[in-house]
């Protein structure tokens, strides 16, 4: 099946910088993309949706500025977390629906564990 | 809005053992509901789904009904093996055409032993 990827893995970074992190799709072109947010025995929280070429479009409560979404190509969307605090701290996942398959279709990166001292 | 409230976990069974997940959900109108798998590792995964009353999605010997009197989608299996330990997620999509947007329950990590 389709696969998307997340890299890094996982990410340490200290408070105040900025880490960025990115969302592939290894076999199929995405013209959108979703950034969710997962806490510890917290359900996936949908952030921003990510548009090829154009804007991103952010859930209510989510800063834009904070995190930063660019969808620079057919393949890649990346979110940068900007001047990390410690309550960034958490499981970032992204996925793909592939442009030419039913919109049920759904195809999820193995996230990214973010952890700010 | 939206949710999706899962049983909460952890979930312990022996190999062979029944397993049922609950899941209910609020939306209004008639939203397609979905059943997700993350194994160890790995990006979660399509297991089945339904996108309206009465239909009853399956996969893998894995069932779900969409029973709208009760708002529920529990997801069952007869007889669980070691390779079905995951998380499993609940989920539902209000919308239609291309919007993908999924709310999620929390999530119940189901562990097998031989």
């Amino acid at each position: 099946g389709a696969v998307v990827s997340q890299h890094p893995s996982r990410v340490i970074c200290k408070s105040g910088t900025s880490v960025k992190i990115e969302c592939r799709s290894l076999d199929f072109q995405a013209t959108t993309m979703f950034w969710y947010r997962q806490f510890p025995k917290k359900s996936l929280m949908l952030m921003a949706t990510s548009n090829e070429g154009s804007k991103a479009t952010y859930e209510q409560g989510v800063e834009k500025d904070k995190f930063l979404i660019n969808h620079a190509s057919l393949t890649l969307s990346t979110l940068t977390v900007t001047s990390a605090h410690p309550e960034d701290s958490s499981f970032y996942i992204c996925s793909a629906p592939p442009g030419t398959a039913s919109t049920d279709t759904q195809y999820f990166g193995p996230g990214t564990r973010l952890t700010v001292l | 809005g939206n949710s999706v409230t899962q049983m909460e976990g952890p979930v312990t069974l022996s190999e062979e053992a029944f397993l049922t997940i609950n899941c209910t959900y609020t939306a209004t109108g008639y939203p397609s509901l979905f059943w997700y798998v993350q194994y160890p590792g790995e990006g979660l995964q399509l297991l089945l789904k339904a996108t309206k009353a009465d239909d009853k999605g399956s996969n893998k010997g894995f069932e779900a009904t969409y029973r709208k009197e009760t708002t529920s989608f529990h997801l069952e299996k007869g007889s669980v093996q070691v390779s079905d330990s995951a998380v499993y997620f609940c989920a539902l999509r209000k919308g239609g055409g291309s919007n993908y947007k999924l709310t999620f329950g929390k999530g119940t990590l189901l562990t097998v032993n031989p």
